[in-house]
């Protein structure tokens, strides 16, 4: 079974000060690996696709990266606007074609002024 | 970017009625939709997947008759939560994948606003 752990469940931290999400996975075999942006009462905003172990991808504040057994979302300098719940999600290979995703519970994270 | 939209954004209903939820992509054509339950603090969960034209294919646990979902064309999939009852409120998601994308090659899901079922 497909599974995915993210930590910690909540980090607050001061304007401008840097600081790392963990999303660790379990999965037969992976197809590829997601990060959504959350804010309350509202679908996911999709942030960056990781196919492949090594992989880096950026965006604005923003930068993802992927191990085989992990993914770290770095965030640096955030602002309060970057206030919200982070998910991560895996879409594994499936021979069946069916391509939903396995998500995590997510990281609440508050940016304080 | 690709525009996912749902309908309702909320509503309220009794216990033992039947409730419809719409989920559109507004700017592209989706072969394949999905819906997830997300309950508070909680992951969302994949119920079922949406394929244009076909019967869903639902999670296990997912009991298809109470959740019935109807995929009737490139930009539409609709669920209905029949004979809806209060452990049935929740937060319903879709999502839809870009139908022009490569075949083998992974297409991002875009999500809805999601649609907030209170059942009394």
């Amino acid at each position: 079974e497909d599974q995915v752990t993210q930590s910690p469940e909540a980090l607050r931290l001061q304007e401008g000060e840097s600081s790392s999400l963990n999303c660790s996975y379990t999965v037969s075999g992976l197809r590829g690996l997601f990060w959504y942006r959350q804010d309350p009462g509202k679908g996911p905003e999709f942030l960056f696709t990781l196919y492949s172990a090594g992989e880096e991808k950026e965006k604005e504040r923003l930068k993802a990266t992927l191990t085989k057994k992990e993914s770290f979302l770095h965030i640096t300098a955030p602002k309060p606007e970057d206030s919200a719940t982070y998910l991560c999600a895996v879409q594994a290979v499936s021979g069946g074609g069916a391509d939903g995703l396995t998500f995590g519970k997510g990281t609440h994270l508050i940016i304080q002024p | 970017g690709a525009v996912v939209s749902q309908h309702p954004s909320w509503v309220i209903c009794k216990s033992g009625t039947s409730v419809k939820i719409e989920c559109r992509s507004l700017d592209f054509q989706a072969t394949t939709m999905f819906w997830y339950r997300q309950f508070p603090k909680q992951s969302l969960m994949l119920m079922a997947t949406s394929n244009e034209g076909s019967k869903a294919t639902y999670e296990q646990g997912v009991e298809k008759d109470k959740f019935l979902i109807n995929h009737a064309s490139l930009t539409l999939s609709t669920l209905t939560v029949t004979s809806a009852h209060p452990e049935d409120s929740s937060f319903y998601i879709c999502s839809a994948r870009d139908r022009g994308g490569k075949r083998g090659v992974i297409n991002e899901q875009f999500f809805g606003p999601g649609t907030r079922l209170t059942v009394l």
